[in-house]
């Protein structure tokens, strides 16, 4: 079945430091993908997305490109800051679900000062 | 920037008890959602909503769990008898069209003893 994979965490980065989050996905046909974002007490918030494949979504200085040959929409940042604390999730719908949503595990990322 | 609130944001129960669920959506969204996300666990679909009746449901979402639209701004989830492991953060979701993006409320914390 559909499923989104993230790589594990916690990531500790010390502040403008380079982020990588790997998520790699299997799904029926092309969904679009998502990521969002959790900061500390608060809910999930919609970072980026992406809608056919090799489109490259971007906010907030990160950027993920929807891979379709290597079925994956890393997450990535040049240069961190420590209000980027958060757990980030990837996620994708059903397919044919509408807003019934796969979310990955979540990756916490913690940057240091 | 609309956006979707949840009441209240802490909620503690006894086993047993029934409670009751709070969201606000986006004004103009037609399409209601709810999450969960047990502690350390992936966020997971419960239930969609459109047209004042469920479109699609989770394994998870069983007897003891409902959802109303009782006027034309909130929406509830209700679960009728709560277990041990009904405690987790709810989130409430909503959408413009079906399917995603969804724009996620805070959430609710809800605690059974």
């Amino acid at each position: 079945g559909d499923s989104v994979t993230q790589m594990e965490g916690p990531v500790t980065l010390s502040e403008e430091a380079f982020l990588t989050i790997n998520c790699t996905y299997t799904a029926t046909g092309y969904p679009s993908l998502f990521w969002y974002v959790q900061y500390p007490g608060e809910g999930l918030q919609l970072l980026l997305k992406a809608t056919k494949a090799d489109d490259k979504g971007s906010n907030k200085g990160f950027e993920a490109t929807y891979r379709k040959e290597t079925t994956s929409f890393h997450l990535e940042k040049g240069s961190v800051q420590v209000s980027d604390s958060a757990v980030y999730f990837c996620a994708l719908p059903y397919y044919n679900q509408g807003g019934k949503l796969i979310f990955g595990q979540g990756t916490e990322l913690s940057v240091k000062p | 920037e609309p956006e979707v609130t949840q009441t209240p944001s802490h909620q503690v129960t006894q086993m047993g008890q029934e409670v009751i669920l709070r969201c606000v959506p986006i004004s103009n969204h037609l399409y209601f959602y709810w999450y969960r996300q047990i502690l350390g666990q992936k966020v997971e679909f419960l239930v969609s909503f459109y047209n004042n009746e469920i479109s699609e449901k989770s394994e998870i979402f069983d007897d003891q769990f409902s959802v109303e639209r009782p006027d034309g701004s909130n929406f509830t989830l209700k679960i009728r008898s709560t277990k041990l492991e009904d405690s987790a953060m709810y989130f409430c979701a909503s959408s413009e069209a079906e399917g995603p993006p969804l724009y996620f409320g805070p959430g609710t914390r809800l605690l059974v003893l």
